[in-house]
């Protein structure tokens, strides 16, 4: 079984603060991926990043930057400079038939 | 490219009723997904399909509900005598392949009164 957890419900932040979201996973596979999807107030879930599990290599795309940490299961997503299109639903999922966690809604307040 | 679509957009019925919804996802994409979402949740997983064949169901699928892509290429996913707690949004993603990036579509939202 699979597992996904989002511990933060909610995050509000003023513009040009940085934004950081948590994701911890459970899985027995040894090679996975992970992704992170926004979905906006439209609805549309919006692909952002996929990682691999044999690649802990942190990157950086253009204001997104995330923090893969095999050893402790961790996934985190940053959004640096927060602006107030970058308002929605953050899900973090896991592997094929993707495993979503429950979510963190960001709010970025003008 | 167009990306994956979803009909219709919104979905109202009465207790008892069926619906039929339909998934055209990105051409090409052989791999098909259907998932659920309901309010403050993520969402979860309900069906997949790899060209015609549908590989795997979750146990979420009752037997009231049925999807089929038989050309391998649009996709419908049918509940019968639906009731309230079939309220959701209904999703559809498709990918080139498992590990691949899913894309969603802009979902059908049902409500059931």
């Amino acid at each position: 079984a699979q597992k996904v957890t989002q511990a933060q419900t909610e995050i509000s932040v003023v513009e040009k603060e940085d934004v950081t979201l948590d994701c911890v996973y459970e899985t027995r596979d040894t090679t996975y991926y992970l992704f992170w999807y926004k979905q906006p107030p439209s609805g549309e879930l919006v692909f952002l990043i996929r990682r691999n599990s044999f690649d802990e290599q942190n990157e950086i795309s253009g204001r997104y930057s995330w923090n893969f940490q095999k050893s402790t299961s961790s996934f985190n997503f940053t959004i640096t400079a927060s602006q107030v299109v970058d308002s929605a639903v953050y899900f973090c999922a896991l592997r094929g038939k993707l495993s979503f966690g429950a979510g963190t809604t960001v709010t970025v307040r003008a | 490219d167009t990306g994956v679509s979803q009909n219709p957009r919104h979905k109202i019925t009465k207790r008892g009723q069926n619906v039929t919804f339909r998934c055209d996802p990105i051409s090409e994409h052989n791999r098909l997904y259907w998932y659920r979402q309901t309010l403050g949740q993520g969402p979860e997983f309900l069906t997949y399909f790899q060209n015609e064949a549908q590989l795997e169901k979750s146990r979420l699928l009752s037997d009231r509900f049925s999807a089929e892509r038989p050309k391998g290429s649009f996709s419908t996913l049918e509940i019968q005598r639906t009731e309230q707690g079939d309220s959701a949004m209904y999703l559809c993603a498709s990918s080139p392949g498992l590990e691949d990036t899913q894309y969603f579509g802009p979902g059908t939202r049902l409500t059931v009164l």
